[in-house]
């Protein structure tokens, strides 16, 4: 089975201070990778997803994610990080051939100060 | 125009109680999910239904039961309630059930019982 560890439980960076969340994964195959930002009170909205192709892949809001396959990794990236950014993050892996069944980590809570 | 709605919000109980969350998405999608979020921010997926047929069914209590009166909502039913069912609850949509298909989340229902 996969299964989904984001080392960091929280993070507290400036505004306009550069961002990197990590993720690492545990599945056999190339899996299909996301990151979902939960704003408080809120649901959880796809930032991006990793399927095949290009690994470094781009997002909503400025982010990005690079997947690197010999480290079991999804990091995910901002250049500059905004106020509106504190929010919770989770990272989630779905293996191919499963009945739709995402993992999800147990999320980086991330702090902006002004 | 709220496209994943659940209701109540918050959900406050006693010990042994029934109750029932509903969800409703306005998004035309065929496949509807709950996730329970626990205390630790875990996210695990309880019910899936694809038109209305349930496609999957995790290891959950039988004291929880899943309804979906039609595609466009999905109810979670609970009996005999325990202070362990204490959560956030999350219903989801998405078009298809394929990994393709990005899931789009309530806001989320909390439940707290005492």
């Amino acid at each position: 089975a996969q299964s989904v560890t984001q080392p960091d439980i929280h993070i507290t960076v400036s505004e306009g201070a550069s961002l990197e969340l990590r993720c690492n994964y545990s599945y056999g195959a190339t899996p299909y990778l996301f990151w979902y930002v939960q704003s408080p009170g809120q649901g959880l909205q796809l930032l991006l997803k990793y399927f095949s192709g290009d690994t470094l892949v781009q997002g909503i809001k400025g982010f990005e994610a690079e997947f690197k396959r010999s480290q079991s990794s999804f990091n995910l990236r901002k250049p500059s990080v905004h106020w509106s950014d504190a929010a919770e993050y989770f990272c989630a892996v779905g293996a191919k051939g499963s009945a739709r069944q995402l993992t999800f980590g147990s999320g980086t809570q991330l702090t902006v100060l002004p | 125009d709220t496209a994943v709605s659940q209701t109540p919000k918050y959900l406050v109980t006693q010990m042994g109680n029934d109750k029932s969350i509903k969800c409703e998405q306005n998004l035309g999608h065929d496949t509807m999910y709950w996730y329970k979020q626990d205390s630790k921010k875990f996210l695990k997926i309880m019910f899936s239904y694809n038109n209305k047929e349930l496609i999957i069914n995790e290891t959950v209590p039988n004291r929880f039961s899943p309804k979906s009166p039609d595609k466009a909502h999905l109810n979670l039913h609970i009996n005999s309630l325990e202070l362990g069912d204490s959560a956030v609850y999350f219903c989801a949509s998405s078009q298809g059930t394929g990994f393709d298909s990005p899931l789009h989340f309530g806001n989320g229902t909390r439940l707290t019982v005492t």
